[in-house]
């Protein structure tokens, strides 16, 4: 059974400094990796997703996830972080011949000023 | 356009009592999920639909847990005999098309409460 992994459940960070969200996976089938984004008193919100071609994948406010098959991850970045940025980020993948998707544990960022 | 809706948002209810969540997914959406997400958690997949027909109730915990769909547009996840592990938030989502690449939508959730 496919299975994912946030080893970070709190991330604090400075206004404008960097932020890496971590997410591995455990199938080596062929997969389809999201990353949903909650904010306080919301519910969850597409944040950005991979289906196939550049392993690289952006969203409109600035974050990049990259897909890497050989390490089962798909990281999730930002240069330069905002307070509108707190919220709290899942992990989410799908085997290409099912429909479920299968989540991580959450990971909550936490912006300070 | 309007988003995928539930109701209620929240639900109070003691123990044995049989409880009725309902999900209003984005108008022309071909599937709809049903998810619970315990408190820490990541949601866990329970069913879907494509339709009205039920295709996937692999993740359903037990036979207490039914979910239906019967015009192919609203679904009701019905608990019979609630018991304080079924306390959750319930979401539910809608994809546009049967396709494993689509996007799933979600709603807001129904937070479920059993004393």
């Amino acid at each position: 059974a496919q299975s994912v992994t946030q080893l970070d459940s709190q991330v604090p960070v400075f206004e404008e400094a960097p932020v890496e969200l971590r997410c591995n996976y455990s199938s080596s089938v062929s997969v389809y990796l999201f990353w949903y984004v909650q904010y306080p008193n919301q519910g969850l919100q597409l944040l950005l997703k991979y289906l196939s071609g550049s392993t690289l994948v952006e969203s409109i406010n600035g974050f990049e996830a990259e897909f890497n098959k050989s390490q089962t991850s798909f990281h999730l970045r930002k240069p330069s972080v905002h307070i509108s940025d707190t919220a709290e980020y899942f992990c989410a993948v799908r085997d290409t011949g099912r429909r479920a998707l299968t989540f991580g544990s959450g990971t909550r960022l936490q912006v300070q000023p | 356009g309007a988003g995928v809706s539930q109701s209620p948002r929240y639900k109070v209810t003691k123990r044995g009592q049989d409880v009725a969540l309902r999900c209003d997914p984005i108008s022309g959406h071909v599937s709809l999920y049903w998810y619970r997400q315990a408190l820490g958690q990541g949601p866990e997949f329970l069913t879907y639909f494509n339709y009205e027909a039920q295709q996937d109730k692999s993740g359903l915990p037990n036979d207490r847990f039914s979910a239906e769909r019967p015009e192919g547009s609203i679904s009701t996840l019905t608990i019979q005999r609630t018991e304080q592990r079924d306390s959750a938030m319930y979401r539910c989502a809608s994809s546009l098309l049967a396709q494993a690449s689509d996007t799933q939508y979600f709603g807001p959730g129904t937070r479920l409460t059993v004393l």
